[in-house]
This record gives structure tokens, sequence and C-alpha cells, in this order.
């Protein structure tokens, strides 16, 4: 089974628009974390931020917020005011307890900020 | 500090030959991810180590590869015969002990071609 779904494969928004791109995970541990990465044209990933299971505060750093919601088994990125270098492939990703470091990425999400 | 280093960075070979990619991890850092990255696949973990030693090489694809760490600073992933189904890009990611889990640090990546 996928353990994390990443269902919009590629988004085109115009410059200055809010975009929300959509994460769900699948995991049976009760202590896990999830985590999101933005993979620039470059193609290094960068570590975005990291969230464990018991922590359902949503979390806003300057243009970026995170809605995480445990009853929805969801992690969604929301971007407010987009800008062309926001242009990436964003990737979420999940941890579980039992399986100690091993991070599983989804497919990710290929985001156009056109300007 | 120098982040996480790979070569190179591209590699192109014909089927059958042996490719060898190198990674030089963060000082400091205990666990070593070697990933790869298809358009098909997405990012899959091929193995990780900590402290050197492997801990899940569940992702090798098959026999045909291999990965070794002999030193702290120092991992090589090989892959004997190459096969054109193996080309990707490789990435190699390190992070900290487990207070940090989930924060890798990636490499600009190995992007591998075999003819």
């Amino acid at each position: 089974a996928q353990k994390v779904t990443q269902a919009q494969t590629e988004i085109s928004v115009v410059e200055k628009e809010d975009v929300t791109l959509d994460c769900v995970y699948e995991t049976r541990d009760t202590t896990y974390y999830l985590f999101w990465y933005k993979q620039p044209p470059s193609g290094e990933l960068v570590f975005l931020i990291r969230r464990n299971s018991f922590d359902e505060q949503n979390e806003i750093s300057g243009r970026y917020s995170w809605n995480f919601q445990k009853s929805t088994s969801s992690f969604n990125f929301t971007i407010t005011a987009s800008q062309v270098v926001d242009s990436a492939v964003y990737f979420c990703a999940l941890s579980e307890e039992h399986r100690d470091d091993k991070i599983i990425f989804g497919k990710g999400t290929r985001l156009h900020i056109l300007p | 500090d120098a982040g996480v280093i790979q070569s190179p960075r591209h590699e192109v070979t014909e089927m059958g030959q042996e490719v060898t990619l190198r990674c030089k991890p963060i000082s400091g850092h205990d666990y070593l991810f070697w990933y790869r990255q298809t358009m098909m696949r997405g990012l899959e973990l091929l193995i990780y180590f900590n402290n050197n030693v492997p801990i899940d090489d569940s992702g090798m694809p098959e026999d045909r590869f291999s990965a070794k760490m002999p030193n702290a600073s120092f991992s090589t992933l090989k892959i004997q015969p190459s096969e054109p189904r193996d080309s990707a890009v490789y990435f190699c990611a390190s992070s900290l002990a487990p207070e940090n889990t989930g924060e890798l640090f990636f490499g600009e990546g190995s992007r591998l071609t075999v003819l």
C-alpha cells in the first residue's frame, strides 16, 4: 500500500496566487514524522519542515504554511502569494517509529508558477 | 561546512559496464542514505547506513547493486553490470542521529545514463 500519496502530479498557477499541495499518508504507528522537501530545478532536495504525530499545530513560516490533520491523515502545504522562485517539485514524506529513520517519499507535485 | 558531495555529477556508460557512484556525507552525520529518482517511480530509498553499518538494503533492486561505507566520510554505490533501466538520478543524503530524524541533507545527485 502506498504510504504517502500526492494526488496532484502537476499544478500551474499565476504568480501571486495562493496554492495548496495535498499530502495524504498511511501508517499504523502512533508515533511518526511527516516532512516536506523542495526540489528546485537545480536538482538538490531541500528540507522544509518536519512534524511529529503528537503536534497537530499548524505552522507558518513566511509565505509557507502547513496544515496537519490526523483525522484525515493529511499534511497539506500552502504557499501564499506565490512567486516564480517557488517553481519546483515538492515532496511529502513519512517516517514511522518502527522503521527508525527510513523515510518514504511521495511521488511529488511539480509546481509551476507562471509570471 | 561543505554539504553532501557526490561524484560524478553525470555519467554516461554502455550497457554491461560497471558504474561506481561516490558520496561524501556531511562530517558528523551518523546516517547515510542512497536514493534513486526516476520519472516513473519517483524517489526510492535503496539503502541506508548508520555508523557505517548497512541497516536496511531492502530497496536495492537486485544483486547487480551493491553499496559500501568503508568509513564515516565515504560511501559508494556500485552497479555491475549496468542496464538501461538503471538510468536515473542517484542521490546520497546524510543526517544526524535520530534527534534530527528526517532532516536529510541531500547531495546534488549523480545522473546516470546507461545506453
